[in-house]
């Protein structure tokens, strides 16, 4: 699980605000994810990567933007159209196109207030 | 579309019992991998299952992958202080779509 950072550990901000939510990795992965876990839950995939300048919507896209400009860099921007964006939030990446072994960085927890 | 379905939710121990999560897909999978995220923590990847009727071992832990190749077990042998967390199991229904994480299964053990 090493290589991939977060940051920061945790964020506050006000509702109506739009947030972004750094991961960076130095693993030379192809793809990287961003999850969404809230208290109690399993994982829901915001959006994916596969290559870069390229990304998809996963389950739960609405409300979040993603951009992909540099293989090692993700970047998840919680919009204000996110209803209820309190949650922990998860990046991963992985060597190849989805669906190989996941390393997750340690998360971000956002609380809106 | 695809579902992975996990069981129990929650399961409380006395250490030094045994534990088991199940994980069971809609659909059959060409692998299935289990992660274990510690209180507070991330997920970490533990061990990847892809041929029918696999069964790997990491001391304490029994892994194993249905016949059928739609279904998964997670076993712990007297459980320690350092399993408690939630384990997830990740199906995949080809080499070219993406991981269907499970809801999880969080342990709990009582000293």
């Amino acid at each position: 699980d090493g290589g991939i950072t977060q940051s920061p550990k945790y964020l506050f901000r006000k509702e109506g605000q739009n947030v972004t939510l750094s991961c960076e990795q130095n693993l030379n992965h192809d793809a990287m994810y961003w999850y969404r876990q809230d208290p109690g839950q399993g994982l829901r995939l915001i959006y994916y990567s596969q290559i870069v300048n390229d990304f998809q919507k996963g389950d739960i896209a609405e409300g979040y933007s993603v951009s992909r400009e540099k293989k090692e860099s993700f970047p998840l921007t919680v919009t204000s159209a996110q209803k209820n964006p309190t949650a922990f939030y998860l990046c991963a990446s992985s060597i190849l196109g989805a669906g190989e072994t996941q390393y997750f960085g340690p998360g971000t927890r956002l609380l809106v207030l | 579309g695809q579902q992975v379905m996990q069981i129990p939710q929650y399961q409380h121990v006395q250490e030094g019992e045994d534990f088991t999560t199940y994980c069971n897909s809609s659909t059959t999978l060409s692998n299935i991998q289990w992660y274990k995220q510690r209180p507070g923590g991330h997920p970490v990847f533990l061990i990847q299952l892809v041929k029918s009727g696999e069964v790997k071992k990491q001391k304490r832990l029994t892994f194993q992958f249905g016949e059928a190749k739609k279904n998964s077990s997670l076993h712990i042998t007297a459980t320690q202080t350092t399993d408690v967390g939630t384990y997830f199991c990740a199906g995949q229904r080809s080499s070219a779509s993406k991981i269907i994480f499970g809801s999880g299964t969080r342990l709990s053990i009582r000293p």
